[in-house]
């Protein structure tokens, strides 16, 4: 089992757009349209933000949305703010006999 | 609104069994349309899933721990725990407890606090 590709590290300005891949195969990302994606602040559990690729939980802010194209998953975060600024992991179902695969994450830093 | 606790000892000594269990409360674990999973943190690295079972028993554990992980279920204490055989310093990590929907399984919601527990003599 492989982690999912993550760049490890991402930044941007306050109010600025930002970017994050993560790469799959075609057992997991590309052949489901369950990723998920989640925020975790330092010393605090992950929190959900993206579910089946482009849906999010209530509360959570439209600045944050996701798609996919083949084996890659994509999250953006629109209109940066300082609170933002947190590990971002992507998860994705690869079937009964491997339910979860999660990406190596990638640290977003707010300029 | 639903809130999940890990609870078991901080320190196990190398090569014996890690145990967890999980309590859920303001809900019931016994529903057909979310399971019960394990995930797990070594310190300053990523996320690594574990397992995840339904309230009857179907379980799905991470082909790479599959030899050495056990998780049940207990609806009467509304608990379901994890058990990780001849653990070693890579087992050191904390471990997150959470629920899982079943018509996305990479849906995990909410999460416990975590509990860190270390691998040492």
């Amino acid at each position: 089992q492989s982690a999912l590709t993550q760049p490890p590290s991402a930044s941007g300005s306050p109010g600025q757009s930002v970017t994050i891949s993560c790469t799959g195969t075609s057992s997991d990302v590309g052949g489901y349209n369950y990723v998920s994606w989640y925020q975790q602040h330092p010393g605090k559990a992950p929190k959900l933000m993206i579910y089946e690729v482009s849906k999010r939980p209530s509360g959570v802010p439209d600045r944050f949305s996701g798609s996919k194209s083949g084996n890659t998953a994509s999250l953006t975060v629109s209109g940066l703010q300082t609170e933002d600024e947190a590990y971002y992991y992507c998860n994705s179902y690869a079937g009964t006999n491997n339910f979860g695969v999660f990406g190596g994450g990638t640290k977003l830093t707010v300029l | 609104q639903l809130q999940l606790q890990e609870s078991g000892p901080g320190l196990v000594k190398p090569s014996e069994t890690l145990s967890l269990t999980c309590t859920v409360s303001g809900g019931s674990i016994s529903t057909n349309i979310y399971y019960w999973g394990w995930i797990r943190q070594p310190p300053g690295k990523g996320l690594e899933w574990i397992g995840t079972i339904s309230y009857s028993g179907s379980i799905y554990y991470n082909p790479s721990l599959k030899s050495r992980v056990t998780i049940s279920v207990d609806t009467s204490k509304n608990q379901f725990s994890l058990k990780v055989n001849s653990v070693t310093a890579a087992d050191t990590a904390v471990y997150y407890c959470t629920r899982v929907w079943h018509s996305d399984p990479s849906w995990l919601d909410p999460w416990g606090q975590g509990i860190l527990v270390t691998v040492s003599s």
